[in-house]
């Protein structure tokens, strides 16, 4: 059964600061891995999909990578703004079923 | 492109009522997916359907079940809810039922059950 874990739990840090979450999994047979936001209240925006076959996907200021051998993945954002205060999910779609995975996530807090 | 749609957006109900929830995806998605989200548990996976056919079902119990239309629009039932089944629900669409495809997740509908 596929476990996704995501560290810190929560993550505040001052606006300009680059910053690394980190999302593990259990089972390496995966599709591929995406990464979401969610706002307080509202539904997932898909900030970048990385395929089984792929290393790294980059969106902006984003940078998603994936090592499938040691079941982890970050994402890594540069130069984080106010605007960039979200809950951050990573979530795996799984190699024998179609369904998605989710980590709890880290709610991340830029101060200005 | 319109994005998916989740109507309605919120609904109160009591224990022991039904419910149903509805999906329309991304025109020419033909995969829907359904979560469940709440604070102690997080997201989970409800089930999929792709072509009106379920072909991933999570761990629920029965009375949590779905359908998907010919057009791909997509509704979810409760039956006999119970305070538990205070959920944000979520659903996602995408093109096929493939792993190369994104997810794309709709604003979702709050259920509060009293």
């Amino acid at each position: 059964k596929q476990e996704v874990t995501q560290i810190p739990a929560a993550l505040s840090v001052p606006e300009g600061e680059n910053l690394v979450l980190n999302c593990s999994f259990t089972d390496s047979a995966i599709y591929n891995l995406q990464w979401f936001r969610q706002d307080p209240g509202k539904g997932l925006t898909s900030l970048l999909l990385i395929q089984s076959s792929q290393r790294e996907q980059t969106s902006g200021r984003l940078n998603a990578s994936l090592d499938k051998s040691s079941g982890r993945s970050t994402l890594y954002i540069a130069a984080s703004q106010p605007g960039d205060s979200a809950t951050y999910l990573c979530a795996a779609l799984g190699g024998s079923n179609y369904k998605l995975t989710f980590g709890k996530g880290t709610l991340l807090t830029v101060n200005p | 492109k319109a994005g998916v749609t989740q109507t309605p957006r919120y609904l109160i109900k009591t224990r022991g009522q039904q419910v149903t929830l509805s999906c329309s995806p991304i025109s020419g998605h033909r995969s829907v997916s359904w979560y469940q989200q709440t604070p102690g548990q997080g997201l989970q996976f409800l089930f999929e359907y792709f072509s009106e056919t379920q072909r991933n079902k999570g761990n629920f119990p029965g009375r949590f079940s779905g359908r998907q239309f010919s057009n791909s629009r997509s509704e979810m039932n409760v039956s006999t809810l119970e305070l538990g089944d205070s959920a944000l629900y979520l659903c996602a669409s995408s093109l096929v039922a493939s792993g190369y495809n994104e997810q794309f997740f709709g604003p979702g509908t709050r259920l509060t059950v009293l």
